[in-house]
């Protein structure tokens, strides 16, 4: 089993849909999780951090259950400029960085 | 925020020859520094994990003799892809860590630019 799964997409959908990602984590001793957004052939970039209280970024929406070991992001009213490869990852201690395979988006006008 | 420069961005070689990247850290140090290879449609995989001064730490299965990466200043390390082969071809990106205030629970990655390496 990985250390961390997301759903394998890719996801299709129109401008202006809400679309939720998710993503597993089995290392309990996982610290830290993050969602990266990385687009064709280029460097991941971080989109936001996940907290256990949930935090908000704008239209992203980012959740972490520790007790489930389940992340997720949520997306609002899409745009075509959200297109990209989102990622969820991981650190434990000593920075071992983990990534997830990441989920395929498309946004279609 | 920090800047990671990573060169070249697309190399195109014969098979059997050697290929360096590099990643310089532009306005900071960089200890420690990461190596990640991408697969079409597939995740980053660390490769190794190099700390200025010292041996780099490779991941299972990755070969330290045919990955040699060198750490040797606070702003650069490089990866060099001995006697490459068509199977070598793949996105490689290097990342730095950043530790705010020196705490574990405060670090971020800044990612290199990416080099696409296509071996013939």
């Amino acid at each position: 089993r990985k250390e961390v799964e997301q759903d394998p997409g890719p996801f299709n959908v129109p401008e202006g849909a809400t679309v939720a990602f998710n993503c597993t984590y089995s290392n309990s001793a996982s610290q830290s999780f993050f969602w990266y957004r990385q687009d064709c052939r280029k460097e991941p970039k971080l989109l936001m951090s996940v907290y256990s209280s949930g935090n908000e970024d704008g239209r992203f929406t980012a959740q972490l259950n520790r007790a489930s070991q389940y992340i997720s992001l949520l997306i609002r009213d899409s745009k075509l400029s959200d297109s990209a490869t989102y990622l969820c990852v991981s650190h434990t201690g000593g920075f071992k960085t983990i990534f997830g395979a990441g989920t395929r988006l498309f946004v279609k006008a | 925020g920090a800047v990671v420069s990573q060169h070249p961005s697309r190399v195109i070689c014969k098979s059997g020859t050697s290929v360096k990247i590099e990643c310089r850290s532009l306005d900071f140090q960089a200890t420690t520094m990461f190596w990640y290879r991408q697969f079409p449609k597939q995740s980053l995989m660390l490769m190794a994990t190099s700390n200025e001064g010292s041996k780099a730490t490779y991941e299972q299965g990755v070969e330290k003799d045919k990955f040699l990466i060198n750490h040797a200043s606070l702003t650069l390390s490089t990866l060099t892809v001995t006697s490459a082969h068509p199977e070598d071809s793949s996105f490689y990106i290097c990342s730095a860590r950043v530790l705010y205030g020196g705490a574990e629970d405060n670090e971020k990655l800044f990612f290199g630019s990416g080099t696409q390496l296509s071996v013939l």
